[in-house]
């Protein structure tokens, strides 16, 4: 995917230990999301941001937290992962907000918990 | 009530079939309606996209908003096996900064 990494791909981790993931982005864009996928769920909203320092929580976001240092790196951390952390997680970017441009999104972390 | 339904499927249907892909949603205020395209173990891509009512044609690919009854259609003409992946809608707010929300998606497979 242009313009975006997630690191790592694939991560197995055991319960009660912290885990980050990591979202890269080389577009400039303002605003970077974490989302996560399950079955039946669709994507879910973790947290965004907004800008450099600026975040917000999403519909999904207990165990949950972010940080954004520079423009180009937005990072996810599970604090203690649980075995309900087990999912697929997209970073995605957007430059004005999402109208009109739509998310660019990564190719995903697949994380299981152990 | 979810913001966002959309039938998760699968459905299947043989090449060169039309298909028909359906949303509803209960929130008014969203103006612009996203379809995103995501192939197996990867990240959506945006597909296409209309403001407020109406159709949009892109090549074989039609979206199609009713904003009166709340339903977002996209169809796909002359379906390809390649277009077999899980098709997500995403309606948006307009004004400011609006998160999308997606559907949960729906299953395609389109077989030879």
């Amino acid at each position: 995917d242009a313009g975006i990494t997630q690191s790592p791909r694939h991560k197995v981790t055991e319960t009660g230990t912290p885990v980050t993931l990591r979202c890269h982005q080389t577009e400039n864009h303002r605003y970077m999301y974490w989302y996560r996928q399950d079955p039946g769920h669709g994507l879910r909203l973790i947290h965004y941001s907004y800008g450099v320092k600026d975040t917000d929580k999403g519909e999904v976001s207990d165990g949950y937290s972010v940080s954004r240092s520079k423009t180009e790196d937005f990072l996810l951390t599970l604090e203690s992962a649980t075995s309900s952390q087990t999912s697929v997680y997209f970073c995605a970017i957007s430059g004005a907000g999402g109208t009109n441009y739509g998310y660019t999104f990564g190719s995903g972390t697949r994380l299981t918990v152990v | 009530q979810k913001e966002v339904e959309q039938d998760p499927g699968p459905l299947s249907v043989p090449e060169g079939a039309i298909v028909s892909l359906n949303c509803t949603y209960s929130n008014s205020a969203f103006q612009y309606f996203m379809w995103y395209r995501q192939y197996s173990r990867k990240g959506p891509e945006l597909l296409m996209y209309t403001y407020s009512s109406g159709n949009k044609e892109d090549g074989r690919f039609t979206a199609q908003v009713d904003k009166s009854s709340k339903y977002i259609s996209l169809f796909i003409r002359d379906s390809q096996p390649s277009d077999s992946a899980t098709y997500l809608c995403a309606p948006q707010q307009a004004g400011g900064y609006n998160k999308l929300i997606f559907g949960a998606g729906t299953r395609l497979a389109v077989h030879p």
